[in-house]
């Protein structure tokens, strides 16, 4: 069966640190990877995703980037955070339900 | 552009009630229709979807009606439990694009 594993569940972080959060798939081959976030209060916003190895798309611009050195490996970056980065970091995958996502059980991640 | 929107940020009902989450959205060219539960600190998981073509998806205590005239779909929960107490999300899907679009949420409370 297929399985999301994102890491770490919480962080703390201080302004212009960096970041790196992680996310990997297991049991499947060549899936379609997102990272969402959630703000305090808000929805959940798409930040980018992949199709590919190395193939990303952003849908906001932002602070943060993101690759995809392997197949079923998902990176989040940042070379000097902000404040406004801090929010509720969601992995995910497609497959699984008809036409949804399979999401990990997130990052939290607060900047101070 | 909000394509996907919740209106009702909250919802509270009495266990064994009827709960009713409403969801518009502005792009007639969705093709699916998903609500995700999440509970604090967690990934959402799937719930319940429906397609385009149909009016009415039924799953256990779960349906979702969509009405594309009046581009609204609504999920319906009876009868109601304490275990249901979460953030529900409204999302769409077009499925050439495989991206879901998310609305804002609404947190249901259920009260013993």
């Amino acid at each position: 069966s297929q399985t999301i594993h994102q890491w770490p569940a919480t962080l703390v972080q201080p302004v212009g640190s960096p970041l790196s959060l992680e996310c990997t798939v297991e049991g499947t081959s060549n899936p379609n990877l997102y990272w969402y976030r959630q703000a305090a209060g808000r929805g959940l916003q798409l930040l980018f995703y992949s199709v590919g190895i190395g193939q990303i798309s952003s849908e906001v611009p932002q602070n943060l980037s993101a690759s995809r050195p392997q197949d079923r490996q998902f990176i989040l970056s940042s070379k000097k955070l902000l404040l406004s980065d801090s929010g509720f970091y969601l992995c995910a995958w497609s497959g699984g339900h008809l036409w949804g996502y399979t999401f990990g059980s997130g990052t939290r991640l607060t900047v101070v | 552009d909000q394509q996907v929107k919740q209106n009702s940020p909250s919802l509270s009902v009495q266990e064994g009630r009827i709960s009713i989450l409403n969801c518009d959205y502005t792009n007639s060219m969705f093709d699916y229709f998903l609500w995700y539960k999440k509970y604090p600190a967690e990934g959402p998981t799937f719930l319940i979807s429906i397609s385009s073509i149909k009016d009415k998806n039924e799953d256990g205590r779960f349906t979702v009606f969509l009405n594309k005239s009046a581009k609204h779909l609504s999920l319906h929960i009876v009868p109601s439990q304490p275990g249901d107490s979460a953030v529900y999300f409204c999302a769409a899907l077009k499925a050439a694009g495989n991206k879901l679009t998310f609305g804002g949420g609404t947190r249901v409370l259920v009260k013993p």
